[in-house]
């Protein structure tokens, strides 16, 4: 079955740039979603369609798809930021997510 | 606005059938795959499955044997039964909608507990 791999943990200092990976075989080629999840609440999408940002999501998440990476940017990064993130995918008729990634601002 | 709202019981006694209800408000349930998904504590998201308006389904393979998802588009609701359920199976339960976009719209996410 299809995987997707995220590292455990991302540190960013606030006001600078996150980076969060999520890889998986010829992902590139696949449309990637992104999610970000806050204690106690539901994940809420912030990118879909690999670049697409939904209504309410600020400019500063922006996201990319290439070769086997995915990636999910964050600049002027804030303390609100911190949570956890999910990368997503179609494998066919299947739906895959990564394992998630703890994004720290400190 | 479309919302999402599971329910069902908090506690499932072990080998029994977890069974979970989702209802849809302010929208239609056509053209859109309806999922389950579910957070074991402390843990990452997990894709059960989906129905779409058609009653055409897809399970998570792991769980495939065990999982059923339904719809009743007349009722604006959707279904999650879990068979033979074991401690493994205690999770935070999610309906969500997709169009192969991302899920845009989550329920609040209902807490189900596998224990005797």
């Amino acid at each position: 079955s299809y995987e997707l791999s995220q590292p455990p943990s991302v540190s960013v200092s606030p006001g600078q740039t996150a980076i969060i990976t999520c890889s998986g075989d010829k992902l590139g080629l696949r449309f990637t979603s992104w999610y970000h999840q806050k204690p106690g609440h539901s994940p809420v999408l912030l990118i879909y369609q690999d670049k697409q940002r939904p209504s309410g999501i600020p400019e500063r998440f922006s996201g990319s798809n290439s070769g086997n990476t995915a990636t999910l940017t964050i600049s002027g990064t804030q303390s609100t930021d911190e949570a956890d993130y999910y990368c997503q995918a179609w494998d066919s008729t299947d739906v895959v997510f990564g394992g998630g990634t703890k994004l720290t601002v400190l | 606005q479309v919302q999402l709202q599971e329910s069902g019981p908090g506690v499932v006694k072990p080998s029994e059938t977890l069974s979970l209800t989702c209802s849809v408000s302010g929208g239609s349930m056509t053209s859109y795959f309806w999922s389950w998904i579910r957070q074991p504590p402390g843990k990452g998201l997990e894709w059960i499955g989906y129905s779409d308006d058609s009653r055409t389904t897809k399970y998570n393979p792991s769980l495939e044997s065990r999982v059923t998802v339904s719809i009743d588009t007349s009722k604006n609701q959707f279904f999650l039964q879990v068979r033979s359920v074991t401690a493994a199976d205690t999770a935070v339960y999610y309906c969500a909608r997709d169009r192969r976009d991302g899920y845009n719209v989550w329920g609040q996410g209902i807490l189900v507990n596998v224990s005797s």
